[in-house]
């Protein structure tokens, strides 16, 4: 059964700061692995997705890699902005039919 | 517009009742999902639905009964509710299936409350 850890559970930085979220999964035969954030009270947006034959994606500050041997994938948010304050959650498919595993997700405040 | 629309936002009700949830999408999409998050914010998926088709159902109870009328809209039914199943329920909806189809956009989320 594939079970998906995010470490830390929670982190505070200081504006402007570079930081890493974790995202490790157990069964590394994934067809995707997708990165989320989340906003109180709010549904989820999709942040990244990254197919399994890929190493990483980008969009603007935000640069996910994945490495499917060792079962694990970062997050890297450059100049940390207090906007970027939510909880991001890390999913993986296994299969391609979009039967999402979830991770327990990483609260993150960004401190002005 | 909303993309992903779900209705009601709240809803408190006693246990042992039945209730629905609503969920839209105007976003042309053939897939559609509905999701459990519990109290320790972990998110579950409940179910999915192609084209009016169900293609995922996880082990739920079959209390849970989803019904896709047409392919925009997958709604909720819930009969004998139970205290176990207060949490936020997300609706989503995707293209279909492959590669950056796979992206999913989220309603806002229905807390259900049973008392």
């Amino acid at each position: 059964k594939q079970e998906v850890t995010q470490i830390p559970a929670a982190l505070s930085v200081p504006e402007g700061e570079n930081l890493v979220l974790n995202c490790s999964f157990t069964d590394s035969a994934i067809y995707n692995l997708q990165w989320f954030r989340q906003d109180p009270g709010k549904g989820l947006t999709s942040l990244l997705l990254i197919q399994s034959s890929q190493r990483e994606q980008t969009s603007g500050r935000l640069n996910a890699s994945l490495d499917k041997s060792s079962g694990r994938s970062t997050l890297y948010i450059a100049a940390s902005q207090p906007g970027d304050s939510a909880t991001y959650l890390c999913a993986v498919d296994l299969t391609g039919a979009n039967n999402l595993f979830f991770g327990t997700g990483t609260r993150l405040t960004v401190i002005p | 517009d909303t993309a992903v629309s779900q209705t009601p936002k709240y809803l408190v009700t006693q246990m042992g009742n039945d209730k629905s949830i609503k969920c839209e999408q105007n976003l042309g999409h053939d897939t559609m999902y509905w999701y459990k998050q519990d109290s320790k914010k972990f998110l579950k998926i409940m179910f999915s639905y192609n084209n009016k088709e169900l293609i995922i159902n996880e082990t739920v109870p079959n209390r849970f009964s989803p019904k896709s009328p047409d392919k925009a809209h997958l709604n909720l039914h819930i009969n004998s509710l139970e205290l176990g199943d207060s949490a936020v329920y997300f609706c989503a909806s995707s293209h279909g299936q492959g590669g950056a189809k796979n992206i999913q956009y989220f309603g806002a989320g229905t807390r259900l409350s049973v008392l």
